[in-house]
């Protein structure tokens, strides 16, 4: 089942704006982690925030976490076509005998230069 | 460096006849692997993951098998594909336990079933 759920489905900006993403999920978590995939590629690991943790940064990318609430947001500031990508936000929490990565359905992101 | 290879990259094949999707992982060794297919334009789901060698666990009830014959070895497999089971899959590793806890993923198997 997929926990994380993002928002919007797609989002389309200019190149230099800034783009949100948010991303709800439903039961306590390890972690959060952030992932970008290019069309028809795998996905690459962008930035993990841990459940003690509100806020991080990574050059151009500001994660949020908020536990009380069960969100999160993806900042990309000052955006590049190369940006252009699906986003997904993925919980980490055990289940069963191992730790497991559950995925949204993610976030499909245009940089229009 | 740890790299993960999968492969075939993509394949063609009819409904009812066999599937064999591989994964290796170079430069690390007791890693947690993991098979997840895509659907077009949706996330991911998880379908098998393995903490050890023959060590399989299934998330959810499928046409398809995993095995792991060695450490760094991950096997999807069907005997006869259906349909439904055209998509694109993943193959993923991580460390195991209390690692850094990110996924890294091979570059995917696209799979069309005629």
């Amino acid at each position: 089942s997929q926990q994380g759920e993002e928002d919007p489905q797609a989002l389309s900006i200019q190149e230099g704006e800034n783009a949100t993403m948010n991303c709800s999920y439903k039961t306590s978590i390890n972690n959060l982690q952030w992932y970008r995939q290019n069309s028809g590629r795998g996905l690459v690991h962008l930035i993990l925030i841990r459940s003690n943790e509100r806020e991080k940064h990574s050059g151009r990318l500001r994660v949020t976490l908020d536990t009380s609430k069960k969100s999160s947001s993806l900042l990309i500031t000052a955006s590049r076509a190369a940006d252009t990508a699906s986003y997904f936000c993925a919980t980490d929490s055990y289940s069963g005998s191992a730790r497991q990565l559950t995925f949204g359905s993610g976030t499909q992101l245009t940089v229009l230069p | 460096s740890q790299t993960i290879h999968q492969w075939p990259a993509t394949l063609v094949q009819p409904v009812g006849s066999p599937l064999s999707l591989e994964c290796t992982v170079e430069g690390t060794s007791n890693p947690n692997l993991y098979w997840y297919r895509q659907a077009a334009g949706r996330g991911l789901q998880l379908l098998f993951y393995s903490v050890g060698i023959g060590q399989i666990s299934s998330e959810v009830p499928q046409n398809l098998s995993a095995s792991r014959p060695q450490d760094r070895q991950f096997i999807l497999s069907s005997k006869k594909l259906l349909l439904s089971d055209s998509g694109f899959y993943l193959c993923a590793w991580r460390e195991r336990g209390q690692g850094k806890g990110e996924l890294f993923f091979g570059e995917g198997s696209r799979l069309t079933v005629l």
